[in-house]
This record gives structure tokens, C-alpha cells and sequence, in this order.
């Protein structure tokens, strides 16, 4: 089956520092991915998408400027978060959509960044 | 039974019972609803979808229900084991193709 491999699977950072997380589809390839955060006991938010060679699209709310998306390739996207703060911390979650567009997503095992 | 509250909606089960997971949906243009669930620390993985065209889908030891004039979903797992203990969400997508998720609903299982 579609595998999407996300990494880190946790990562700890200071406060200013930039954590970069990586979604990639490893047998298929994502025209689309979706990255979401997750906060504890509460459902997935979406972020943003991003689709392969243009800019991504951002949910209301979300700063396109503390959240940079990278989707370079067909099988990689990136989500930076830059300048982190304590209320960064979350768990994040990459998902990938091959085709035809309206079939199950493909979900990473996501990241728990936490920033002190 | 079923709670709900500020966190997750919680329903609770003995092994072997069934379960019923429902979903109420917002938009009546969605004609594609998937079912995930998602263990404590991974990512949601896929359970089973149903289109629009269709009200009754049937898995693996789980059915998927879809009423569109209620817009409403539930989704039925047989002989319930301590292995489906997890938090479950329905998604719905329409013309956008982004999937719109749930509020979830925490299962546990008791042996």
C-alpha cells in the first residue's frame, strides 16, 4: 500500500531556533500533501496545502511566515517551523493525496515537536 | 456509553460487543466520506470510504452507514477487540478535494 514517511518522529528544539519536517511519499507519487497539527485529545487542524511546484495554500490563522512548506518535488514536502516558541509545540502531521484526487490520504506517523 | 464534552467524546465497549461510531457532517455538496483512526502517537490511518452514491459500504469486520438526508455517518465495528481501542474520525470532501475532519471519538475496549 501508498506509504508516507515522516521524520523526525520527535524532535526537541530551543526557543528561536528553526525545526525543519520532512513528508515524503515513498511508493507513489503525491500531487498533493497536506500538512495538519494536532493538539492533545482534539482532531486534526489543517494548515496548509501545498501542492508540487507552486506556493502553498494556508489556512486562515496560520502564518505563512512562521510555517514555511517546501513541495519541490512530487514525492517530498517540507514544513519549517521558523523561529520556534513553547506554543509551537504540537504534534504535526504530513499527509499525502496521489490519485484520484478524492481517495483516502495517506497519512505520515507525524512529529512531536516540543520547544523549551 | 458515550460522553461528550470538552475533549474527545469518548464511548466504551466490552470486548467482543459491537461498536457504533457516529459523525454528523456539515456540507451537503461532500460526496466522498472516509473513515480513519488513529492510535495514541502515530498518524490516522485509513478504515474504509463510501461515496455518495451509495448508503451501506461493508469492510472487514466494519460497515460504514451513510445518511445524506441527515447527514449523517456511523461507522460499525463487529466483535470489537482491545486492538481497535483508538480515536476514530470521520473526514468529508466535496469539489475542493480537502478533507474536512470530524471531532473524533476515543473507543476503549475493555477486555
Amino acid at each position: 500500500g501508498a506509504v508516507v514517511s515522516q521524520h523526525p518522529s520527535w524532535v526537541i528544539c530551543k526557543s528561536g531556533t528553526s525545526v525543519k519536517i520532512e513528508c515524503r511519499s515513498l511508493d507513489f507519487q503525491a500531487t498533493t500533501m497536506f500538512w495538519y497539527r494536532q493538539f492533545p485529545k482534539q482532531s486534526l487542524m489543517l494548515m496548509a496545502t501545498s501542492n508540487e511546484g507552486s506556493k502553498a495554500t494556508y489556512e486562515q490563522g496560520v502564518e505563512k511566515d512562521k510555517f514555511l512548506i517546501n513541495h519541490a518535488s512530487l514525492t517530498l514536502s517540507t514544513l519549517t517551523v521558523t523561529s520556534a516558541h513553547p506554543e509551537d509545540s504540537s504534534f504535526y502531521i504530513c499527509s499525502a493525496s496521489g490519485q484520484p484526487r478524492n481517495s483516502p490520504l495517506h497519512f505520515g506517523n507525524g512529529t512531536r515537536l516540543t520547544v523549551t | 456509553g458515550e460522553s461528550v464534552g470538552l475533549h474527545l467524546p469518548t464511548l466504551s465497549v466490552q470486548e467482543g460487543d459491537n461498536s457504533i461510531i457516529n459523525c454528523a457532517y456539515s456540507n451537503s455538496a461532500s460526496d466522498y466520506f472516509i473513515w480513519y483512526k488513529q492510535e495514541s502517537g502515530k498518524g490516522p490511518q485509513f478504515i474504509i470510504d463510501i461515496r455518495s452514491n451509495m448508503d451501506k459500504r461493508q469492510g472487514q469486520r466494519v460497515t460504514v452507514l451513510l445518511n445524506k438526508t441527515v447527514k449523517h455517518l456511523s461507522l460499525q465495528i463487529a466483535a470489537t477487540q482491545p486492538g481497535d481501542s483508538a480515536v476514530y474520525f470521520c473526514a468529508e470532501s466535496g469539489g475542493s478535494y480537502i478533507p474536512t475532519f470530524g471531532r473524533g471519538t476515543s473507543l476503549i475496549v475493555h477486555p
